[in-house]
């Protein structure tokens, strides 16, 4: 199973740029690697996912290197609304049996500042 | 097209009682998931169907069972709630055809407080 660790926590003001870092050691050949946001008193939702190098979508972007040990999840100009937990997954997604083998661990609790 | 809903949204129960958990999506997916998430944990997954008519055992099972009545209902049933059953419940479900991202959707959960 592919273990990620992530900070507990991170601060950041409105307007800035956050990144945060998942570490995936043992990250898998057919492994993607998913980030989901939740709001206090609401389920998770997706927020992006990636297999290699970079993607980007209207919410944020998600940088993987080259040996997929780790990600990072940009997230740009952040406001108070992005104030939520961030989870990075791992896991093969074309089994739908996998999903049983999916680590959803504390997540970062990101607080955005005024 | 409301994505995936749960009923109901608050219960307590006592010890000993039984209830149903009610979820259904309306996206035509395939796969179906029951976690459960407690203060100071993540995600757990109790039960998941990988397709209509199949269900399968997640990572805490112990006192759930669950029906995949439809494609689109999953319900999870406590037969006899216990304090340690007090939890926030999430439904998801997932399409599972490959292609394009893979996501679940997650349903607004249901708050049960067993005393």
């Amino acid at each position: 199973l592919a273990k990620t660790t992530q900070p507990i926590s991170m601060d950041s003001y409105e307007g800035q740029e956050v990144n945060i870092t998942c570490s995936h050691n043992n990250i898998a050949t057919n492994d993607y690697i998913t980030w989901y946001q939740q709001f206090p008193s609401q389920g998770p939702r997706f927020i992006i996912q990636g297999y290699k190098t970079k993607v980007t979508n209207e919410v944020a972007s998600l940088f993987i290197p080259a040996d997929r040990k780790s990600s990072t999840l940009s997230l740009p100009r952040v406001s108070l609304s992005d104030t939520a937990v961030y989870y990075c997954l791992v896991g093969d997604i074309y089994n739908a049996g996998n999903n049983r083998k999916l680590i959803w661990g504390l997540g970062t609790s990101l607080a955005v500042n005024p | 097209n409301a994505g995936v809903t749960q009923t109901p949204k608050f219960q307590v129960l006592k010890t000993g009682q039984s209830m149903t958990l009610q979820c259904a999506q309306d996206m035509n997916h395939n796969s179906m998931y029951w976690y459960r998430q407690d203060p100071g944990m993540g995600l757990r997954l109790i039960y998941y169907s990988a397709s209509e008519g199949t269900t399968d055992k997640g990572e805490v099972p112990n006192g759930y069972n669950v029906s995949r009545l439809n494609k689109r209902e999953f319900s999870l049933r406590l037969e006899s709630a216990a304090p340690s059953q007090t939890s926030v419940y999430f439904c998801a479900s997932r399409r599972t055809s490959g292609g394009s991202a893979d996501t679940q959707y997650f349903g607004p959960g249901t708050r049960l407080t067993v005393l």
